[in-house]
């Protein structure tokens, strides 16, 4: 069964802190999407990734950092984590050339 | 923006009522999906249609495509207190040159017993 992982369920950080966000699938798949959830504003892209050690911002990157070494991990940074940085972050995969994402389970990030 | 939107934003039901929920678009697509997502949790992919189709079924799931006016509608038939939870339709973005998916901003359906 297809499975997508998040470090966190919840996440409570202070401003200018350091935040990592990791996300991992056992699917072998090529692709891997970061998002952010926000009321009235859907989900929006921050990140994605083809393949291992490639990236491709999103239309939100800024702010936001990533780290692809290993097919299976795919990791959103918070550089200096800022409040307007609280949301819910939903971490995708999807096999190349298909069409489905499958979604890991969010981790709701509050940033004091 | 190139979001695309849903309407309503909310819809309230009775069990084993039928919900139709609409979603709009803006670029041309390749295909449209829809996504079921339970409160608090990631999303859940529920059936795609491709642009040269113009209907399609999953179970209670009838999905249409109307691409000359560019939107979709999904409708839950004979719905049960399970299906409560927000649908996202997403469509491919290739005609931006881009791999990515556009979602819209969701429609909230809650199903009383």
């Amino acid at each position: 069964d297809v499975k997508v992982t998040q470090s966190s369920r919840y996440l409570v950080k202070r401003t200018g802190e350091k935040v990592f966000l990791e996300c991992v699938q056992d699917m072998d798949h090529e692709n891997m999407f970061w998002y952010r959830q926000d009321p009235g504003l859907g989900l929006r892209l921050i990140y994605f990734s083809y393949d291992v050690k490639m990236k491709e911002k999103g239309d939100i990157p800024e702010g936001y950092s990533v780290s692809r070494e290993k097919k299976e991990r795919f990791s959103l940074i918070l550089e200096s984590a800022s409040t307007n940085q609280t949301s819910m972050y939903l971490c995708a995969s999807r096999k190349q050339s298909t069409d489905t994402q499958y979604f890991g389970p969010g981790t709701r990030l509050t940033v004091l | 923006s190139q979001q695309g939107e849903e309407d309503p934003q909310a819809l309230s039901i009775q069990e084993g009522e039928n919900a139709t929920m609409n979603c709009s678009y803006k670029t041309s697509i390749n295909n449209l999906q829809w996504y079921r997502q339970n409160s608090g949790r990631g999303l859940v992919h529920l059936i795609l249609i491709r642009s040269n189709e113009r209907e399609k079924h999953s179970g209670r799931l009838r999905v249409t495509l109307d691409t000359s006016k560019k939107s979709s509608s999904l409708l839950i038939t004979a719905s049960r207190a399970a299906d409560t939870a927000s649908y996202f339709c997403a469509t491919d973005a290739r005609s931006y040159n881009t791999d990515k998916l556009i979602f819209g901003t969701g429609t909230r359906l809650q199903v009383f017993p």
